[in-house]
């Protein structure tokens, strides 16, 4: 069984369109973070969440923490086709990943 | 700034074969990390080194794996024999002491048949 549970497995979109993917664990974590990967290439960190009910935005991006550090979401308001990849949501203290959020964003 | 540099990038071989993977972490950084991502399971670590150390070798999958971190700047993955299971991405990633982000390659994409 994963530490971290990722879902939906699969998401595919039109441009243009919000979505939200989550990653969700019975473990406590002090902190999580969320990968980016795109085709060919290995993940790139996006950001790191430390504290319950924190929330971080990147551009189009909204990270939230939950409050009791047990899981946490990814939101993306109006999605481009440059969002198009592979969303992991990891604990750096276990340096274990997720399965992953495939995310399709169609022009 | 050059980031992690694996190599080869891709390696198609047959079963039995040996298998080396090279890894040159990005200058400083005092750990090491090998992962493999497949379809099935994901990504998941294979071992890690913190100053040339091995401290966690837990995931490596069986006897036939075995990594070895001579020096700061250069990291091995070997498979022998190998096997078609064995078939996946391997990614050298590493991190500085004094951070929390990790810095994955590009992987190595092995095929065994």
């Amino acid at each position: 069984t994963q530490l971290l549970e990722q879902s939906p497995q699969f998401l595919s979109i039109q441009e243009g369109e919000n979505l939200t993917v989550y990653c969700n664990s019975s473990s406590v974590f002090s902190s999580l973070q969320w990968y980016r990967q795109e085709p060919g290439e290995g993940p790139v960190l996006l950001v790191t969440v430390v504290t319950g009910g924190e929330v971080k935005k990147l551009k189009r991006l909204t990270f939230q923490f939950g409050d009791a550090r047990k899981d946490s979401s990814l939101h993306i308001t109006a999605a481009q086709t440059g969002d198009t990849g592979l969303y992991l949501c990891a604990s750096p203290r276990k340096l274990s990943f997720g399965a992953g959020t495939t995310v399709t964003v169609r022009a | 700034d050059a980031g992690v540099i694996q190599s080869p990038r891709h390696e198609v071989t047959e079963m039995g074969q040996e298998v080396t993977l090279r890894c040159k972490p990005i200058s400083g950084h005092d750990y090491l990390f090998w992962y493999r991502q497949t379809m099935m399971r994901g990504l998941e670590l294979l071992i890690y080194f913190n100053n040339n150390v091995p401290i966690d070798d837990s995931g490596m999958p069986e006897d036939r794996f075995s990594a070895k971190m001579p020096n700061a700047s250069f990291s091995t993955l070997k498979i022998q024999p190998s096997e078609p299971r064995d078939s996946a991405v391997y990614f050298c990633a590493s991190q500085a002491s004094s951070g929390n982000t990790i810095y994955f390659g590009e992987g190595s994409w092995l095929t065994v048949v």
